[in-house]
């Protein structure tokens, strides 16, 4: 099976710190995402890396970077946190495939319940 | 931009009932994934549709693909309490990364539809 570990559930910060938010995956997967979700707005993708410290910006990053040193484990990285990025972080996993060569199904971690006050 | 539209986003049925929720996205893609999230948990893969016409089913459920209408549709059928849950569909759109077209996997999520069987 494959398994994506978030490093924490619950996370509760104070506006301005700086937040590292860990992922681990097991299965050698090429890609991993951040996601945010919000209620109403689904999810949304904040960064996502295709390799080893390769890495490209989603939709939504703006106040956050991300850090893939190795291929199993992508951090995400909330430079100072902020009361509107309180929020369900998701990170998942997937093979890279060329677009002929099959589905890129993603799996996902538990998620980590940040809260900025 | 790829975007994915859902719909309805809250869905209240009976038990026993038939419902159909319609995932229609903005740009080619012959790639589609249908999840399912239970509260305070993570996503539940449910589906992977990768052609036209791909239908797939598993118990109550059964999902579709048409390409060419942009529109993927997931139908329950003779509903139970046990689907209570929130759906989302997912597109995998051809990411502008590679010239060639190549896909990372970069999926783009519709809002949810949240969905609530009753007795």
């Amino acid at each position: 099976d494959v398994k994506v570990t978030q490093s924490s559930r619950y996370l509760v910060k104070r506006t301005g710190e700086k937040v590292f938010l860990e992922c681990v995956q097991d299965m050698d997967h090429e890609n991993m995402f951040w996601y945010r979700q919000d209620p109403g707005l689904g999810l949304r993708l904040i960064y996502f890396s295709y390799d080893v410290k390769m890495k490209e910006k989603g939709d939504i990053p703006e106040g956050y970077s991300v850090s893939r040193e190795k291929k199993e484990r992508f951090s995400l990285i909330l430079e100072s946190a902020s009361t509107n990025q309180t929020s369900m972080y998701l990170c998942a996993s997937s093979l890279f495939r060329g677009y002929e060569g099959g589905g890129t199904e993603a799996f996902f971690g538990q998620g980590t319940r940040l809260t900025v006050v | 931009e790829l975007k994915v539209e859902q719909n309805p986003l809250f869905l209240s049925m009976q038990e026993g009932k038939n419902y159909t929720i319609y995932c229609n996205y903005s740009t080619t893609s012959d790639r589609l994934y249908w999840y399912r999230q239970d509260p305070g948990k993570s996503l539940e893969s449910l589906f992977v549709l990768l052609s036209n016409g791909a239908v797939k089913q598993e118990g109550r459920l059964m999902a579709s693909l048409d390409t060419k209408a942009r529109l993927s549709t997931l139908h329950i059928t003779a509903a139970v309490h046990d689907l209570s849950a929130t759906y989302f569909c997912a597109v995998d759109g051809k990411s502008g990364f590679s010239a060639g077209g190549t896909s990372y996997g970069k999926l783009t999520f519709g809002q949810g539809t949240i969905l609530t069987v009753h007795p």
